[in-house]
């Protein structure tokens, strides 16, 4: 167990609002990523942060923002949610320096629906 | 062209028979890290075993092995003895490089089916 929390673990919202989604790392972690899963995609990354306030992009970046002010939490930011951002969205962290050797653990996701 | 490439889309196995998954990968660096997941219904994300490009042995952990054919690009999962819990989506993921924050790279998984 990582202790990673995700919240909301579920949420409903409409076409236009704004979402903010948390992951929660309670061991320090330096290195904190974003997923997206969609049926016939695997996981595409988001965003990834390797330090408070030092973050870059994904292979799927476009409509999403994140913040990480604090080494524990990461958030993951839809300006103004679209109903292709239905999905269900992971969490993961690296244990150690983020290097080919290391493993990601994820957190228990969030399904998040834009209708 | 797809860098983790899992061509069965679904797989049917008895109980206590093996089975192989099948992974091929596609990268030009000679440092990275082959990684296989299970996904069960329930939506969580397990991580079950780990292989290196210079590791000269097939990892195992347990019932999973990983069958490495470095020349062929290929990592394939093999579960032994397979169980009922066995049944769920299974993805391969690459990490290439190592500049201290390489990401990983998954593939679009495999479903397994368990039957008695």
């Amino acid at each position: 167990d990582a202790g990673i929390t995700q919240s909301p673990r579920h949420k409903v919202t409409e076409t236009g609002t704004p979402v903010t989604l948390r992951c929660h790392q309670t061991e320090n972690h330096r290195y904190m990523y974003w997923y997206r899963q969609d049926p016939g995609h695997g996981l595409r990354l988001i965003h990834y942060s390797y330090g408070v306030k030092d973050t870059d992009k994904g292979e799927v970046s476009d409509g999403y923002s994140v913040s990480r002010s604090k080494t524990e939490d990461f958030l993951l930011t839809l300006e103004s949610a679209t109903s292709s951002q239905t999905s269900v969205y992971f969490c993961a962290i690296s244990l150690t320096s983020g290097s080919v050797t290391d493993t990601q653990y994820f957190g228990p996701g969030t399904r998040l629906t834009v209708l | 062209a797809q860098k983790i490439t899992q061509t069965q889309p679904g797989m049917f196995v008895q109980e206590k028979e093996a089975v192989t998954l099948d992974c091929t990968y596609d990268t030009s660096d000679p440092s990275y890290g082959l990684f296989w997941y299970k996904q069960p219904s329930s939506g969580e994300m397990i991580f079950l075993i780990y292989q290196g490009s210079y590791d000269q042995q097939n990892a195992t952990e347990g019932r999973y092995s990983l069958n490495f054919q470095k020349a062929r690009k290929s990592a394939n999962l093999v579960i032994s003895a397979s169980q009922l819990g066995d049944s769920a989506m299974y993805f391969c993921a690459m990490r290439e490089g190592n500049q201290g924050y390489s990401t990983l790279t998954f593939g679009k998984g495999t479903m397994l089916l368990v039957s008695p």
